[in-house]
């Protein structure tokens, strides 16, 4: 059964801590999206990556960075955290259309 | 920045009853997805959408793609409580695989 892996269902961090939340998909992927999720707010597009070593922002990459070393690990990482980062963090891949998501980190930074 | 709205928000409905769920945009889209979303999961695909006017079905949900391929309808028939869930749209423009999400409607099929 194909799937995307995220690593962590639920994290807590402190405030100015480094984050990192891995995602490994083994459906040989060429794409790879961070998004996250707040109510109200719906999905929302951090970064994402087309190829190995690629990255490009998406919609809100500030306070973001990401990592994609290898073709199946797609890395988020928060530089310094804050509490304005608190939320569900969902990772996707997809070959052409269609996503197939991970089943997200909830991230509650105090 | 592009947006895709969605409507209602919020549906509680009895089951056996038919519903539709609304998806709209004042941009056009190469393809619109629909997922549903379970508490604590990731969303997952329900349907990709490609051709303006486009219909599939997939047994009792229909989905509809707009002719002008900037809206996007989902109609559910005799809602059961297994429906139950938070439903996404998702467009993409030519040329990209990035995907806009809609805000969500929230559905609860009472039984």
């Amino acid at each position: 059964d194909v799937k995307v892996t995220q690593s962590s269902r639920y994290l807590v961090k402190r405030t100015g801590e480094k984050v990192f939340l891995e995602c490994v998909q083994d459906m040989d992927h060429e794409n790879m999206f961070w998004y996250r999720q707040d109510p109200g707010l719906g999905l929302r597009l951090i970064y994402f990556s087309y190829d190995v070593k690629m990255k490009e922002k998406g919609d809100i990459p500030e306070g973001y960075s990401v990592s994609r070393e290898k073709k199946e690990r797609f890395s988020l990482i928060l530089e310094s955290a804050s509490t304005n980062q608190t939320s569900m963090y969902l990772c996707a891949s997809s070959k052409t259309y269609g996503y197939t998501f991970g089943s997200g980190t909830r991230l509650t930074v105090v | 920045t592009q947006l895709l709205e969605q409507s209602p928000q919020f549906l509680s409905i009895q089951e056996g009853e038919n519903l539709t769920v609304y998806c709209n945009s004042s941009s056009v889209f190469s393809s619109l997805q629909w997922y549903r979303q379970e508490p604590g999961e990731g969303p997952v695909l329900l349907v990709t959408v490609v051709t303006g006017g486009e219909v599939k079905k997939l047994k009792r949900l229909t989905f509809q793609f707009g002719d002008a391929r900037k809206d996007s309808s989902l109609h559910i028939t005799a809602a059961q409580p297994g429906d139950t869930g938070l439903y996404l749209c998702a467009g993409a423009t030519s040329g990209t695989y990035k995907y806009i999400f809609g805000t969500g409607t929230r559905l609860k099929v009472l039984a």
